[in-house]
């Protein structure tokens, strides 16, 4: 079945420590994107990329990082930098021609710094 | 700035009547307008789009109005069931590749 995966799906870390959020896809999408959302809240835009090797800030970008070395892959780091990391991280992907630019999102990471 | 604003209340109805949630932007000019659904925990699912030249979407019991004067859409749920339960967000966008910005989400509880 083609879709996205994201991992882990739970994750805690201590204070300090830089972690790595991984997501896949196999449906071929060009563009990728990363979104957090707090309890109650929308998503926000952290990062997103339109093609191997580009990948552009988005609206909460500090504290994060990103590489997009393969098509079907976009990790995110969670660095020590990130001053309140606890979130639901949702990342996304879609297609960039011939479609309306639906996007097709992983099942979530909960990150919780202790 | 650009700001999509959807009511942070949430909706309570009675199961069989038709649910309405709004989404209203300021300073875009969208050509589209996406819907989508979020269950607790889980990621959004793309429910509908619609073209800033359709004045109405339709499948199965949901149904999509984009008002480009008014800058708003509706987002409705006839029959309402239970299993409708869940958090919907809008999400306008404009032509080519950019990146799509959500609004908070509206909230919809369907009471047996």
């Amino acid at each position: 079945d083609g879709g996205i995966t994201q991992s882990p799906k739970y994750l805690f870390r201590k204070e300090g420590q830089n972690v790595t959020l991984s997501c896949e896809q196999n449906l071929n999408h060009d563009a990728m994107y990363w979104y957090r959302q707090d309890p109650g809240q929308g998503l926000r835009l952290i990062y997103y990329s339109q093609i191997v090797n580009d990948f552009q800030k988005g609206d909460i970008a500090e504290g994060y990082s990103v590489s997009r070395e393969k098509k079907e892959s976009f990790p995110l780091t969670v660095t020590s930098a990130q001053k309140n990391p606890t979130a639901f991280y949702l990342c996304a992907s879609n297609g960039r021609t011939g479609n309306t630019g639906e996007l097709f999102f992983g099942e979530g990471s909960r990150l919780t710094v202790l | 700035s650009q700001k999509i604003e959807q009511n942070s209340e949430a909706l309570n109805i009675q199961e069989g009547k038709t649910a309405t949630l709004t989404c209203n932007y300021t300073n875009y000019s969208p050509a589209y307008l996406q819907w989508y659904r979020q269950d607790p925990g889980r990621g959004p699912v793309f429910l509908l789009l619609i073209r800033e030249n359709e004045k109405e979407k339709r499948k199965e019991r949901l149904k999509v109005t984009f008002d480009t004067t008014l800058k708003q859409s509706l987002f409705h749920i006839t029959a309402s069931q239970p299993a409708d339960s869940a958090t919907y967000l809008c999400a306008p966008m404009n032509t080519g590749f950019q990146k799509l910005v959500f609004g908070t989400g509206t909230r919809l509880l369907v009471s047996p």
